[in-house]
């Protein structure tokens, strides 16, 4: 079935680290594939999307690539900030005559001023 | 434009109860889909509707239902309610149901007691 792997959190960060969060997806076929981010006591929000092998999907200097040969999409950001303390939900969608998402299990990020 | 609303925000039930969660998609958007996020976990599928047709159906028991009104707006019915309903429903629109984003709401938490 369909699947979403995240890396292990929590993640505490210093602000203008460099941001890795690893996300690999097991899927028949070719799904598209999101990140979502939720911050405290609120729904998800939109961070970013890639609909095809080799999209670069980019948001508010958040990225990910979406690479077929290791079905991976992880997300990168050069240099954080404090406000991007949130948790991160990686999360694929497949059209089998229902559009659901099939998310993982979030990483809670803390970045420290 | 406004984005998706939930209500109520906060619900307190107690074991055996029904409860009814209320959705209003985004304007224009026909598709609308039903997550639960049990804390510390990523969303899993409940349910999506599209034009009030039931379109997909999640792993989850009898007890949960669902509809969709002529004005694309649903409600989540949940009977007999247990301790493990205690969660945030999330409701989700997008515009149509082949290949759209889901845009999410800001969930109504449900607490079981």
């Amino acid at each position: 079935g369909n699947s979403v792997t995240q890396m292990e959190g929590p993640v505490t960060l210093s602000e203008e680290a460099f941001l890795t969060i690893n996300c690999t997806y097991t899927a028949t076929g070719y799904p598209s594939l999101f990140w979502y981010v939720q911050y405290p006591g609120e729904g998800l929000q939109l961070l970013l999307k890639a609909t095809k092998a080799d999209d670069k999907g980019s948001n508010k200097g958040f990225e990910a690539t979406y690479r077929k040969e290791t079905t991976s999409f992880h997300l990168e950001k050069g240099s954080v900030q404090v406000s991007d303390s949130a948790v991160y939900f990686c999360a694929l969608s497949r059209i089998q005559g229902a559009q659901k998402l099939v998310f993982g299990q979030g990483t809670r990020l803390t970045i420290n001023p | 434009d406004a984005g998706v609303t939930q209500s109520p925000t906060h619900l307190i039930k107690t074991r055996g109860q029904q409860v009814t969660l209320r959705c209003s998609p985004i304007s224009g958007h026909k598709s609308v889909s039903w997550y639960q996020q049990v804390l510390g976990q990523g969303p899993q599928f409940i349910f999506q509707y599209y034009e009030k047709e039931e379109r997909g159906r999640g792993n989850f028991p009898d007890r949960f239902s669902a509809r969709q009104f002529p004005n694309y707006s649903s409600e989540l019915n949940v009977n007999a309610l247990l301790l493990g309903d205690s969660a945030l429903y999330l409701c989700a629109s997008s515009p149509r149901i082949e290949g759209e984003t889901q845009y999410f709401g800001p969930g109504t938490r449900l607490l079981v007691l």
